[in-house]
């Protein structure tokens, strides 16, 4: 069973565009994260939700939209893509939030692609 | 604020011994980790040390710390092609390093 999944792995689109990513833990944990690999793999937090509430949210343009529908949920909506979102973007989780005990679980990644 | 560093790039051969070397800022971490990313992977936990503790050993993985100089090292021994990834030190939930890519050659 995956802990942490996201869909699509691949998403290739125009400029402009619309998209959403999803992800989805079976862990049971409270608390699930964004984060950003740019092309020189410098990893970026860019949200973290415990129980479905926003804890994090670092510098990122408002085209970028965290929902959070339960806690076993966040997705990630991008409104007007630009070339500099691409990237790979994961998700994680831990268990709870304000702990450095707590061990993320990440993703597989979904590598996003703008035209 | 916090931050974490390490060096980019660090390339060995089979068989040598790796070290890769992270430091970091904030003293209050209860916990400091290691995550392994192979290419076009995700990133994978790969150990993790409790800050009380100096040293800790698994299997071909050596974890130091030294809390008074914010240092963390990660040593793999004998070290094999299928090592190659890029080794990312973090502290607590939100602060990694930049990574560090490791080249094994044959």
């Amino acid at each position: 069973d995956t802990a942490v999944s996201q869909t699509p792995k691949y998403l290739v689109t125009q400029m402009g565009n619309d998209k959403s990513i999803k992800c989805e833990q079976n862990l049971g944990h409270d608390t699930m994260y964004w984060y950003k690999q740019d092309s020189k793999k410098f990893l970026k937090i860019m949200f973290s939700y415990n129980n479905k509430e926003l804890i994090i949210n670092e510098t990122v343009p408002n085209r970028f939209s965290p929902k959070s529908p339960d806690k076993a949920h966040l997705n990630l909506h991008i409104n007007s893509l630009e070339l500099g979102d691409s990237a790979v973007y994961f998700c994680a989780s831990s268990q709870d939030w304000g702990k450095s005990t707590d061990t993320q679980y990440f993703g597989p990644g979904t590598r996003l692609t703008v035209l | 604020g916090e931050d974490v560093e390490q060096s980019l790039f660090l390339s060995v051969r089979e068989g040598d011994s790796s070290v890769i070397n992270c430091t970091y800022t904030d003293s209050s971490s209860t916990y400091l980790y290691w995550y392994k990313q192979e290419p076009g992977a995700g990133l994978q936990l790969l150990t993790y040390i409790f800050s009380n503790m100096d040293m800790k050993q698994d299997q071909r993985l050596t974890v130091l710390l030294n809390k008074k100089d914010k240092h963390l090292s990660l040593r793999i021994a004998d070290t094999q092609t299928g090592d190659s990834a890029i080794y990312f030190c973090a502290e607590g939930e939100s602060t990694f390093g930049d990574g560090t890519t490791l080249t094994v050659k044959p």
